[in-house]
């Protein structure tokens, strides 16, 4: 069964702790990226990938960081230094250049 | 200018009818253009999706319409269902070998019975 896993659906998180947010993809895909999404508005980015080891700065970035140490895996690490972390976190995924980003179940973090 | 604003924020439709969600863009260099679908509690799902070259494409009841020289491109829903009841986010992206999309705010659609 091909797609994009995210793991926990729910986190919960108390104010000055780190939190990782996992996604791990087993379509073969080249590229994966960590959007935000808050009520009302739009996918926002966070950090992107291309190839295992690399990965660029999104447009909010700070407070995130993320590693891809496999080409399956791409972890989102959200800090304490993220100012407002409570979001709905989405991970994607696509071939190189093609176009369409298959997107995964997401995860709601919450910070208490 | 990287933004792409999306109206109407939300929008309810009598089943049976054409639902109409209108995205326009500043940035000429994007070359793609897709749609998506979202239900509550779940990630995105492409829906149809365009490139400049064409002014509309159709996918069953889903047809872009794209306006180039407007800069603008919207999503038609024929015969609108109470299934298509979702939110809606069009995007764009540029060339390059991790395509960066750009979404609009997004579209809660209603669909009565």
């Amino acid at each position: 069964d091909g797609g994009i896993t995210q793991s926990p659906k729910y986190l919960f998180r108390k104010e000055g702790q780190n939190v990782t947010l996992s996604c791990e993809q087993n379509l073969n895909h080249d590229a994966m990226y960590w959007y935000r999404q808050d009520p009302g508005q739009g996918l926002r980015l966070i950090y992107y990938s291309q190839i295992v080891n690399d990965f660029q700065k999104g447009d909010i970035a700070e407070g995130y960081s993320v590693s891809r140490e496999k080409k399956e895996s791409f972890p989102l690490t959200v800090t304490s230094a993220q100012k407002n972390p409570t979001a709905f976190y989405l991970c994607a995924s696509s071939w190189g250049g093609n176009n369409e980003q298959f997107f995964g179940p997401g995860t709601r973090l919450t910070v208490l | 200018q990287q933004q792409v604003k999306q109206s109407p924020q939300s929008l309810i439709v009598q089943k049976g009818g054409i639902s109409i969600i209108n995205c326009a863009y500043e940035n000429t260099a994007f070359d793609y253009f897709p749609w998506y679908q979202q239900f509550p509690g779940k990630g995105p799902a492409l829906l149809i999706a365009i490139r400049p070259d064409v002014s509309e494409k159709k996918e069953g009841r889903f047809t872009i319409s794209f306006n180039k020289s407007a800069k603008q491109f919207s999503l038609h829903i024929m015969d609108s269902q109470p299934g298509d009841s979702a939110t809606y986010f069009c995007a764009a992206s540029s060339g390059g070998s991790a395509r960066q999309l750009t979404f609009g705010s997004g579209t809660q659609l209603t669909v009565l019975p």
